[in-house]
């Protein structure tokens, strides 16, 4: 099975920041890559598919990238409606499953 | 607009079954290009992927759960269901119905509210 590791665990950072978190596989996984933002008590909520697309409504200031086994969201100036937990997650499309990574919480410095 | 309502007991006792079901409304079940899954996250950490199923009753299941897992999918109903056999505390969690569109790399466009699971006696 793929595992997913995130790192940080816990990210602090002011309004303005760069912030970037990594995601790594494994082992080497395909494009499928994507990120999520979850706020306390609220469903999960797509950022980045396919490792640097934007979900349709999500602001620029986000954005994905890596290959192989080495991914990242970067948020290149933190905003208040930023402060939330993050989450990658793979999917392998040859015998589908999908793996999520332990999370990433933003919080305010 | 698409929306997923999760229902079923919020408590279970331990050694029992889980059963929950996930109601669709605003598209059809049997649309192809998307699977149909569960999710679920205990309180205070992180998500873990249960299992998900084809409109033709094709599933799949985490590898960790599997032995305990069934998901089932009601086309008639526009319905897909979840059961996890003989629960502890540690399957108390939010279970979240959800879409999964393939051709964006499985990911979750549309998730149910969740609906909180406690397993205790």
């Amino acid at each position: 099975d793929i595992q997913m590791t995130q790192s940080p665990s816990t990210l602090s950072a002011s309004v303005g920041d760069r912030v970037t978190i990594t995601c790594r596989a494994s082992q080497s996984i395909s494009s499928w890559l994507a990120w999520y933002q979850q706020k306390p008590g609220r469903a999960p909520k797509l950022l980045i598919y396919k490792v640097s697309s934007l979900e349709s409504g999500v602001p620029s200031r986000f954005s994905g990238g890596g290959s192989g086994t080495e991914f990242t969201l970067t948020i290149s100036s933190l905003q208040p409606d930023d402060f939330a937990t993050y989450y990658c997650q793979q999917y392998n499309s040859f015998s589908p499953s999908w793996t999520f990574g332990q999370g990433t919480k933003v919080e305010i410095k | 607009q698409l929306q997923l309502l999760e229902s079923g007991p919020g408590l279970v006792k331990p050694s029992e079954t889980l059963s929950l079901t996930c109601t669709v409304a605003g598209d059809s079940i049997s649309t192809g290009g998307y699977y149909w899954g569960w999710i679920r996250q205990p309180p205070g950490k992180g998500l873990e992927w249960i299992g998900s199923i084809y409109y033709n009753g094709n599933t799949y299941y985490n590898p960790s759960l599997k032995s305990r897992v069934t998901i089932s999918v009601d086309t008639s109903k526009n319905q897909f269901s979840l059961k996890l056999s003989s629960v502890t505390a540690a399957d108390t969690a939010v279970y979240f119905c959800a879409r999964l569109t393939i051709a964006f790399g499985g990911v979750v466009e549309n998730w149910g509210q969740g609906t909180l699971v406690t397993v205790s006696s």
